[in-house]
């Protein structure tokens, strides 16, 4: 079935650092998705990237999808505290025709230090 | 954003015995809503898919015995852990999407068996 795999699995990071984690399915995909998810908390959905190639910001986040549709990557500039958490890349679910199924990577739990 | 509210946040239960969890869309109906289940410091695994009016699909692995879905309602989806042991404990999560998009979550429920 299809996977997703994310590296890497921690990183600690000072605080004004740069950040990324990277996605990989073994199956092209027809879009990706990013959440965020807060020590004790629940996924929050950050973008969706559904072109080859594209490239999306918000504010210190840069996305990527790359051009075979099979990785993904997310880039934080200069972390701050604020941005502690795991990171969620999520593909569709296997055989998902039901929108909202997703295949989640394994995660990336970003540790900042102050 | 859509809200998908889920109940109760935390619960410990006594081994043998089955307890309820709620997942509700609060300003939308949700024809179908998702289960997952997360260990402490996993990925989301992705455990039943809810179908409102029909049989909910399960994903390999996850005992439909075990866990009993109902989805009566566009607005509401049950997971019942039956019987529930030990091992049962974990963080489980629903979500809804209004469509090919981002996924809606649920606040989680972290269930401890004792």
């Amino acid at each position: 079935g299809q996977q997703v795999m994310q590296i890497p699995q921690y990183q600690h990071v000072q605080e004004g650092e740069d950040f990324t984690t990277y996605c990989n399915s073994s199956t092209t995909l027809s879009n990706i998705q990013w959440y965020k998810q807060r020590p004790g908390g629940h996924p929050v959905f950050l973008i969706q990237l559904v072109k080859s190639g594209e490239v999306k910001k918000q504010k210190r986040l840069t996305f990527q999808f790359g051009e075979a549709k099979k990785n993904s990557s997310l880039h934080i500039t200069a972390t701050q505290t604020t941005d502690v958490g795991t990171y969620f890349c999520a593909g569709p679910g296997a055989g998902g025709t039901s929108y909202g199924k997703l295949t989640f990577g394994q995660g990336t739990i970003l540790t900042v230090h102050p | 954003g859509a809200v998908v509210s889920q109940h109760p946040s935390r619960v410990i239960c006594k081994s043998g015995t089955s307890v309820k969890i709620e997942c509700r869309s609060l300003d939308f109906q949700a024809t179908t809503m998702f289960w997952y289940r997360q260990f402490p410091k996993q990925s989301l695994m992705l455990m039943a898919t809810s179908n409102e009016g029909s049989k909910a699909t399960y994903e390999q692995g996850v005992e439909k015995d075990k866990f009993l879905i109902n989805h009566a309602s566009l607005t509401l989806s049950t997971l019942t852990v039956t019987s529930a042991h030990p091992e049962d404990s974990s963080f489980y999560i629903c979500s809804a999407s209004l469509g090919n998009t981002e996924a809606f979550f649920g606040q989680g429920t972290r269930l401890t068996v004792v």
